[in-house]
């Protein structure tokens, strides 16, 4: 069966901390997604992947770094935290064929004090 | 750009009511529509999606929605609902390319009451 998985699934910093997200995919998608969950924002894209060494910019990508080191694995760096950045982030993989089939990690929360 | 909007940040049932969630879409170009479920504290699950054809399609779990080209709309229903559809509902559109990249409207919270 299809997987992403996400870790920590909590996280707490504090302003100006270093803070990274990592996210898993056993589903052999080519793309991989980072989205910030705010309530009555819905999802935003930050950034996302279509391989190993790529990146590509979203929606809402200041403050954020993204790193792809292999097809399975996305990291989401947020090197100087601040509290705006306190939000749910979800990972997500697709085939990409542009489909509409995402599928998504259980989440992390973040807490930037 | 995309963008979706879903008009009802929440609505409520009782078990065994039908029930629609509106979205609607602008986009000048070809897309693909989809809906998915969030139930509280888990990631989103994909419901169901629609590019082309017969515009009623049919998704997991009863529900199903129907393209309107006219009113630019995907609305999203079901004839019978159970308390466990209380979940946070989302549209979404991507463009036909191939990146996959979806936009999302912000919810609809639906709650179903026993």
């Amino acid at each position: 069966e299809a997987a992403v998985t996400q870790s920590p699934r909590n996280k707490v910093t504090v302003t100006g901390g270093n803070v990274t997200l990592s996210c898993r995919q056993t589903n052999s998608h080519n793309y991989m997604y980072w989205y910030r969950q705010d309530t009555g924002h819905g999802l935003r894209l930050i950034h996302y992947s279509y391989g190993a060494g790529n990146l590509q910019i979203g929606d809402v990508p200041d403050g954020y770094k993204a790193t792809r080191t292999t097809q399975e694995d996305f990291f989401l760096l947020l090197e100087l935290a601040s509290p705006s950045q306190t939000s749910l982030y979800f990972c997500a993989s697709s085939a990409g064929t542009g489909d509409g089939d995402e599928y998504f990690g259980p989440g992390t929360r973040l807490t930037v004090l | 750009t995309q963008t979706v909007s879903q008009s009802d940040a929440h609505v409520t049932v009782f078990e065994g009511d039908s029930v629609e969630l509106r979205c609607n879409y602008s986009y000048g170009g070809s897309i693909y529509l989809s809906w998915y479920i969030q139930h509280h504290g888990h990631g989103l699950q994909f419901l169901l999606k629609y590019y082309s054809g017969n515009p009623v399609v049919q998704g997991v779990n009863g529900f199903e929605a129907e393209f309107s080209k006219s009113d630019s709309s995907f609305h999203l229903r079901k004839a019978s609902v159970h308390w466990s559809d209380s979940a946070v509902y989302f549209c979404a559109v991507s463009a036909i390319t191939n990146t996959g990249k979806l936009t999302f409207g912000d919810g609809t919270v639906l709650t179903v009451k026993p």
